[in-house]
Formats: structure tokens, C-alpha cells, sequence
């Protein structure tokens, strides 16, 4: 079983619409959770941090974490053709090691 | 805030020649820069760990003397690809982290598409 499992879509949806991406993990150390947008032929953005279970909110996107489960959740609302990119989930465990562990990343298509 | 430039973002060079990209964090200190390659359709795989004023730590299956890195500054950490062939043809990103910060989020570069011909 890997680290961290993503889905790696594709996935497209109708603008407007709510979007989900998850990753589930099997490591119960990671305790940092981070989301990363990637566009074609640049590099990762990142878009959402959270480190404690629960809900984190910034405009557009919340992001969603269950220890318990080992699951995370990006939610984007009110889909846009610009958020068409590829998302990933990346996770550390703290400790003073600054790796990250990153899922394959799920290509989003917004279709307008 | 948390800008990290690359450069060149692009470079096209021959077999057996080396490339520099450089790596710039341009408004925060990293004491820690990280360097990926991505191949397409794939998850970025973390080559090796620069740290400023000490020897990178190379991943597994990683060769250092092949892919050289500098982290001479707090601002600026250096990729060496030497004696390049068509299967170092890849996605080259860096990360830092910025020292300012205890959390362990890190902000990447636009990357480096390196093309050996």
C-alpha cells in the first residue's frame, strides 16, 4: 500500500458545479496536510495548510481533514474553467523533517 | 509573498554538455531548498534536499556527481545537471521553505523544462 493514495481522475465537471478531490493515507504520523494546485508546465501553487482535524476555509475552497480516517478532502465551490489544472494532496509528518509526500495528483477539467 | 523564481525555464542543450538552473527565493531566507523532477503525467519525485552551507542529501537512486547541487546562499541553491544525455529530458522544480515560518508548507518554482538533443 502506498503512503498517500489520490486518484488520479481524469475528472471534469460542469462550471458552477462543487468539486471533490480526496486522498486517503495509511501513515498515522503525518499530522501536516497541504493541497497544491498545478498547472500545465508550471509548478505547483499552493492553495490550502491545515494540521488539525476539521474544516479550513479560504474563499473558494475548503479543505477538510479526518485524522481518524486518514482522509483529506478539498472541496472547491462554484467551479470555474480556471480551476482546470491538476491538484495535489501533500502531507508531512513534522519532527523536523520538511519532506513532503505528495500524491499522483488528480487532473480537474472545468468544462465551461 | 513566498516567491521562488527559476531559471532558465526553459533550455535545450546537447548530449555531454552540463546545465545550471538556479533556484531564488526572491522575498523570504530558505535554509532548506528541495529539487524535483516530474516527468509528464506523473507526481513530482524529490531528488535531493539543499540545505545552505552544507552538502545536499540525495534520494535514493540519486547520483550526486551527476546532478550537483549548490545552496551557497539563504536566497539561492543550484542544480547542476553534468554530461547531460536524452534521459535527463525532464521537469526540473525547486521548493524552499521559508525560515521565517515554523510550518512545513513549501512554495515551489515555475520549473525548468530541460530538453537533451
Amino acid at each position: 500500500q502506498k503512503e498517500v493514495e489520490q486518484d488520479p481522475g481524469p475528472l471534469s465537471v460542469p462550471e458552477g458545479a462543487i468539486v471533490s478531490l480526496n486522498c486517503t493515507y495509511s501513515n498515522s504520523a503525518f499530522q501536516y496536510f497541504m493541497w497544491y494546485r498545478q498547472y500545465s508546465r508550471k509548478g505547483p501553487e499552493l492553495l490550502m495548510y491545515t494540521y488539525s482535524s476539521g474544516n479550513k476555509e479560504d474563499g473558494r475552497f475548503t479543505a477538510q481533514v479526518d485524522k481518524s480516517s486518514k482522509y483529506i478532502s478539498l472541496f472547491i465551490r462554484d467551479s470555474q474553467p480556471s480551476d482546470s489544472a491538476t491538484y495535489l494532496c501533500a502531507l508531512n509528518s513534522g519532527a523536523g523533517s520538511y519532506q513532503l509526500t505528495f500524491g499522483k495528483g488528480t487532473k480537474l477539467s472545468v468544462i465551461p | 509573498g513566498a516567491v521562488v523564481s527559476q531559471h532558465p525555464s526553459r533550455v535545450i542543450c546537447k548530449s555531454g554538455t552540463s546545465v545550471k538552473i538556479e533556484c531564488r527565493s526572491l522575498d523570504f531566507q530558505a535554509t532548506t531548498m528541495f529539487w524535483y523532477r516530474q516527468f509528464p503525467k506523473q507526481s513530482l519525485m524529490l531528488m535531493a534536499t539543499s540545505n545552505e552551507g552544507s552538502k545536499a542529501t540525495y534520494e535514493q537512486g540519486v547520483e550526486k556527481d551527476k546532478f550537483l547541487i549548490n545552496h551557497a546562499s539563504l536566497t539561492l541553491s543550484t542544480l547542476t545537471v553534468t554530461s547531460a544525455h536524452p534521459e535527463d529530458s525532464s521537469f526540473y522544480i525547486c521548493s524552499a521553505r521559508d525560515l521565517g515560518r515554523s510550518s512545513y508548507e513549501q512554495y515551489f518554482g515555475p520549473g525548468t523544462r530541460l530538453t537533451v538533443t
